[in-house]
C-alpha cells in the first residue's frame, strides 16, 4: 500500500524559507516509474501545482514559483525534499506530496497534507 | 497559461444524478482527471483520463469528455458524496486544476 507523509515547520517567518519533506512507503522515489510532485492549497481556496521531482533529480517547477522553488530526491531513505524561499503570507497553505505515474498525468497517491502559516 | 472553469457550486438530492462540468479551450483534446475532496481531508483520484475510475472508486462515479467541456457525473448521489471536486489537465509541461466545485447533498 503506497502512503506519502508530509513532515517539516507548521510555521515559518517571512522571508525565510519553507522547508519540508515527504516520506514514502510502498514504493520507491528510486523507481524511474514515477514524478514527485507538490502541491498546495491556500485556505479555502483551490489546487494550486509547485512541481516534481524525478528519482534522477531533475525537477519541473511551476513557471510562477521557479525562482523560489528547489526540490530534491533522498533516494536512500526513500524521501523527496521541498524548499521555498523569501516566503510571504500569501504562501501560508496546505501542502501536500503527491505521485504521477510517468506518462499518467493524473495523482494517484496524495499526502494528508501540512499546514504551514507564514508568520512572524 | 491553460484556465479551467467550473461552477462553484452544484447541488444534487439525495438519490439524484449530479453533473459538474468543467471547462478549457480545446479541452476535449486532452485528459481530464477528476478529484474529490472532503473537508479537512486530502484530495482523492475519483476519475482519471476522462472516464476511467481507479480501484475502489464506486461505479456511481463516472466521466465523459467531449467537445467544449468534461463532464463528472455522480449517480444515486449518497450524504458522503458532498464535497469539492476539482478537475486537472496537463498542459505544456504543467499541471492546472480547475478552482473546484462545491457538491451540497439535499
Amino acid at each position: 500500500q503506497v502512503q506519502l507523509q508530509e513532515s517539516g515547520p507548521g510555521l515559518v517567518k517571512p522571508s525565510e524559507t519553507l522547508s519540508l519533506t515527504c516520506t514514502v512507503s510502498g514504493a520507491s522515489v528510486n523507481s524511474g516509474a514515477y514524478h514527485w510532485n507538490w502541491i498546495r492549497q491556500s485556505p479555502g481556496k483551490g489546487l494550486e501545482w509547485i512541481g516534481y521531482i524525478y528519482y534522477s533529480g531533475t525537477a519541473n517547477y511551476n513557471v510562477s514559483l521557479k525562482s523560489r522553488v528547489t526540490m530534491s530526491v533522498d533516494t536512500s531513505n526513500n524521501k523527496f525534499s521541498l524548499k521555498l524561499s523569501s516566503v510571504t503570507a500569501a504562501d501560508t497553505a496546505s501542502y501536500y506530496c503527491a505521485r504521477v505515474r510517468v506518462g499518467g498525468y493524473h495523482f494517484d497517491y496524495w499526502g494528508q497534507g501540512i499546514l504551514v502559516t507564514v508568520s512572524s | 497559461s491553460y484556465e479551467l472553469t467550473q461552477p462553484l457550486s452544484v447541488s444534487v438530492a439525495l438519490g439524484q444524478t449530479a453533473r459538474i462540468t468543467c471547462g478549457g479551450d480545446n479541452i476535449g483534446s486532452k485528459n481530464v482527471h477528476w478529484y474529490q475532496q472532503r473537508p479537512g481531508q486530502a484530495p482523492v483520484l475519483v476519475i482519471y483520463r476522462d472516464n476511467n475510475r481507479p480501484s475502489g472508486i464506486p461505479e456511481r462515479f463516472s466521466g465523459s469528455n467531449s467537445g467544449i467541456r468534461a463532464t463528472l457525473t455522480i449517480s444515486r448521489a449518497q450524504a458522503g458524496d458532498e464535497a469539492d471536486y476539482f478537475c486537472q489537465v496537463w498542459d505544456r509541461n504543467s499541471y492546472v486544476f480547475g478552482p473546484g466545485t462545491k457538491v451540497t447533498v439535499l
